[in-house]
């Protein structure tokens, strides 16, 4: 069936460092993608999305890729920052579909 | 503008309970949705809404009822509340598909806990 993972539960990494956080997915007809990120006792922000037909998008500090042939989304974080410590999800969408599929998450840990 | 906001934020219940989520919106956003969380289960789908007076199930509807009679709220029911209900619940919403606005808003939350 639909399923959006990622390979690693928990990441902890230096502040100034840069941080991956990866995410598989498994339906060839998803075409838009997201990460959110949720700090504690709070729902989960919008944090930067893309659509199949691109490979890479950035923002502010944060960078997006997406591999269609291996299914693979990944959430880049350049000089985590402790304000970055949070759980990240990846979701899936495509278009006509009512319904987005999300991880189950990735703990972020930003060590001073 | 509030986004979306949840009421009530916190609530315990005894089991066979009942109790009303509420949901509203202030973004005019045609869709709205209910999500539970567990501890490492991610984010499930509980019902959904794709336009005033519409509903639809989602992976986990058993046990729960929702109603939209505004476009700006989306309600949420448990009429006879379990300890299987115990969990966090988030609001959502978006505008319709097909845009490039397809990202959705969450609330900040309610956390029900069935005793």
């Amino acid at each position: 069936g639909e399923s959006v993972g990622l390979h690693l539960p928990t990441l902890s990494v230096q502040e100034g460092d840069n941080s991956i956080i990866n995410c598989a997915y498994s339906n060839s007809a998803s075409d838009y993608f997201i990460w959110y990120k949720q700090e504690s006792g709070k729902g989960p922000q919008f944090i930067i999305d893309i659509r199949s037909n691109m490979d890479k998008r950035q923002g502010q500090r944060v960078t997006v890729l997406l591999n269609k042939t291996v299914k693979h989304l990944s959430l880049q974080i350049a000089a985590t920052q402790p304000g970055d410590s949070a759980v990240y999800f990846c979701a899936e969408s495509y278009t006509g579909g009512f319904k987005t599929i999300f991880g189950a998450g990735t703990r972020l840990f930003v060590k001073a | 503008n509030a986004g979306v906001t949840q009421t009530p934020k916190f609530r315990v219940l005894k089991t066979g309970q009942s109790m009303t989520l509420l949901c509203a919106q202030d973004m005019n956003h045609e869709y709205m949705y209910w999500y539970r969380q567990d501890p490492g289960m991610g984010l499930r789908l509980i019902h959904y809404s794709v336009g005033e007076g519409t509903t639809a199930k989602g992976e986990v509807p058993d046990g729960y009822n929702v109603s939209r009679l505004k476009k700006q709220n989306f309600l949420l029911g448990l009429e006879s509340a379990a300890p299987s209900q115990t969990s966090v619940y988030f609001c959502a919403s978006t505008a319709r598909r097909g845009t490039n606005t397809d990202t959705q808003y969450f609330g900040p939350g309610t956390r029900l806990t069935v005793l």
